[in-house]
């Protein structure tokens, strides 16, 4: 157990609401991250934070925003969800300063229909 | 840009068969490398890095060693088990924040 809780778990949802998906962690690590996995791209990283209030782009982070008020959540909003963004969403955090080595949340499945 | 690719899946093997999965990076300098795993229903999991070249990561029977000379970072196991059935995937990271993945290779392993 990596310390990492993701929720929902699973979300069904209708294009153009607006959804947020929360990753907690417990451990009091920096750098937390937000990948989208799905066939044929692997993981693609879509936003992450380096600290508190702290957050950069990834390589898919048009239509996704962040925010980082306290080091355990990290939240990642659809705005307006569309169904290109029907997906499975994964947290990670580093816990190595020196080795970029991550640890993977269980993930939150997200259709939107 | 630095890159990564792997070997379409999926690979399909007997039990105690011999597993290799193929990896090959793009990257100006020397990254760092890394074979994590997904089980089904859950998230990725480290099975084992290597920082530089000739390099060997081991873990749970899998191996994979850095070539600089061919940049490939080629996984292996000499006996594979139906439990091995998973999604493999190479990473790297270049000192940067961001990891860098490939595609994933899907094993599938019958008894």
């Amino acid at each position: 157990d990596a310390g990492i809780t993701q929720s929902p778990r699973h979300k069904v949802t209708e294009t153009g609401t607006p959804v947020t998906l929360r990753c907690h962690q417990t451990e009091n690590h920096r750098y937390m991250y937000w990948y989208r996995q799905d066939p044929g791209h692997g993981l693609r990283l879509i936003h992450y934070s380096y600290g508190v209030k702290d957050t950069d782009k990834g390589e898919v982070s048009d239509g996704y925003s962040v925010s980082r008020s306290k080091t355990e959540d990290f939240l990642l909003t659809l705005e307006s969800a569309t169904s290109s963004q029907t997906s499975v969403y994964f947290c990670a955090i580093r816990r190595d300063r020196t080795q970029n080595i991550q640890y993977f949340g269980a993930g939150t499945r997200l259709s939107v229909l | 840009g630095d890159s990564v690719t792997q070997m379409e899946g999926p690979v399909t093997l007997s039990e105690e068969a011999f597993l290799t999965i193929n990896c090959t990076y793009t990257a100006t300098g020397y990254p760092s490398l890394f074979w994590y795993v997904q089980y089904p229903g859950e998230g990725l999991q480290l099975l084992l890095k290597a920082t530089k070249a000739d390099d060997k990561g081991s873990n749970k029977g899998f191996e994979a060693t850095y070539r600089k000379e061919t940049t490939s970072f080629h996984l292996e196991k000499g006996s594979v088990q139906v439990s091995d059935s998973a999604v493999y995937f190479c990473a790297l990271d270049y000192n940067t924040d961001k990891l860098i993945f490939g595609t994933g290779t899907r094993l599938q392993v019958f008894p």
